[in-house]
């Protein structure tokens, strides 16, 4: 089956500092990932689609500038969490779509 | 705007017993996805349904599509302890985003 991994699983910043998470899909290529951020016990809250050499989609109320998303190859996107602040520590989730979509395991971002 | 209302949001029934967790909505969805997600994973694909009326197996799962593609259910058949987790529906506009619109969750706890 399709397999995303994501890096790193888990990491700890603190206030002010970026973080980089990556998605990968590991055996089929990815016109189109999406990233998704998750609080305990909820679903999932699109934040953006991203398309292999475009700009990426924000969803209604996610900011551009804080969470940067670059997708440069069918296998990889990243998501750039600027100046970040506790208020940003949440699960964060990426999928890669061919004709579903397929998740990755997730990244849990603590912000001290 | 679509949405998809999932219930009951939250389940906790003894090992044996039958559950059947409901997702609908006033939109029309080419197709629906039913995810299950463990606490710290990303969600793992249970089945996708497509054609109105559709009704497909998974063990002792049983998931249905409404007729008009609004609505769908998901029948678990003595719930075991290995069942807990949050199930999440998702349905595709079809619209050549891929965007998925997710429902709130149902998180499932089967006491043993």
């Amino acid at each position: 089956g399709a397999v995303v991994s994501q890096h790193p699983s888990w990491v700890i910043c603190k206030s002010g500092t970026s973080v980089k998470i990556e998605c990968r899909s590991l055996d089929f290529q990815a016109t189109t990932m999406f990233w998704y951020r998750q609080f305990p016990k909820q679903s999932l809250m699109l934040m953006a689609t991203s398309n292999e050499g475009s700009k990426a989609t924000y969803e209604q109320g996610v900011e551009k500038d804080k969470f940067l998303i670059n997708h440069a190859s069918l296998t990889l996107s990243t998501l750039t969490v600027t100046s970040a602040h506790p208020e940003d520590s949440s699960f964060y989730i990426c999928s890669a779509s061919d004709y579903e979509q397929y998740f990755g395991p997730g990244t849990r971002l603590t912000v001290t | 705007t679509q949405l998809l209302e999932q219930s009951p949001q939250f389940l906790s029934i003894q090992e044996g017993e039958n559950l059947t967790v409901y997702c609908n909505s006033s939109s029309v969805f080419s197709s629906l996805q039913w995810y299950r997600q463990e606490p710290g994973e990303g969600p793992v694909l249970l089945v996708t349904v497509v054609t109105g009326g559709e009704v497909k197996k998974l063990k002792r799962l049983t998931f249905q599509f409404g007729d008009a593609r609004k609505d769908s259910s998901l029948h678990i058949t003595a719930a075991q302890p290995g069942d807990t987790g949050l199930y999440l529906c998702a349905g595709s506009a079809g619209s050549n985003t891929g965007k998925l619109i997710f429902g709130q969750g149902t998180t499932l706890q089967v006491k043993p």
